[in-house]
């Protein structure tokens, strides 16, 4: 199966840590997007990337966030200094330039802060 | 700017029985529109989507979705319910056609009763 790859699926951490979570989109993608995602919501955009540029970051990304897709490929999101409040599903969807195809997610990160 | 209203946040159908997941969108432009679904604990799934091609769009697992312009409408039907198809049901629309950014509905949680 080539579809959107997340690693790890499950995430523990004590406030204060900083976590990485990484996403592998399906190879002729050349967009890539994050979301997070909380109990009975739909998901929120957080950020996405066009190859390795990153065009938009949502006013939901703070400082503490940050993500990297350095050679066009996989994508990084870091969040440093964890809140209780960043306990969410993260997920992360590609999709090819243009109104076609739609984006197709990956299983997500669920990320518990303690 | 683009929206989406889904009209019920929760269908209980009993197996067999037509599925009804009703969907009204707002935009400036010619809409893309999509619905996926999310069964619990797994991602997201792409159903189906509209991209200015025939109205009457046919998905996966058989659902299909008619897009009615003059209704500002894209509602997501089924024939006969299965049980399998008890999850969440999100209604989507592009953001200005180019799928850059997806604007998300609060979801329809659909289910299924024996």
């Amino acid at each position: 199966d080539t579809g959107v790859s997340q690693d790890p699926r499950h995430k523990i951490t004590k406030r204060g840590q900083n976590v990485t979570f990484r996403c592998d989109p399906i190879s002729e993608h050349n967009r890539l997007y994050w979301y997070r995602q909380t109990l009975g919501q739909g998901p929120e955009f957080l950020t996405y990337f066009q190859n390795e540029a990153q065009l938009e970051k949502s006013r939901l990304l703070s400082d503490r966030f940050s993500a990297e897709r350095p050679k066009g490929s996989f994508s990084t999101l870091e969040i440093q200094r964890t809140e209780q409040g960043d306990s969410a599903m993260y997920l992360c969807a590609s999709s090819l330039e243009g109104p076609i195809g739609g984006q197709y997610f990956g299983p997500g990160t669920r990320l518990l802060v303690l | 700017a683009q929206s989406v209203t889904q009209l019920d946040s929760h269908v209980s159908v009993s197996e067999g029985t037509p599925v009804l997941l009703r969907c009204n969108y707002s935009s400036s432009y010619s809409p893309s529109l999509f619905w996926y679904v999310q069964h619990p604990n797994k991602g997201l799934q792409l159903l189906l989507k509209y991209t200015s091609a025939a109205t009457l769009v046919k998905g996966i697992n058989g659902f299909e979705a008619e897009f009615k312009k003059s209704e500002t409408s894209f509602h997501l039907t089924k024939p006969s319910a299965h049980m399998s198809d008890a999850a969440e049901y999100f209604c989507v629309v592009s953001d200005a056609g180019n799928n850059r950014k997806l604007i998300w509905g609060l979801g329809t949680s659909l289910a299924v009763n024996p």
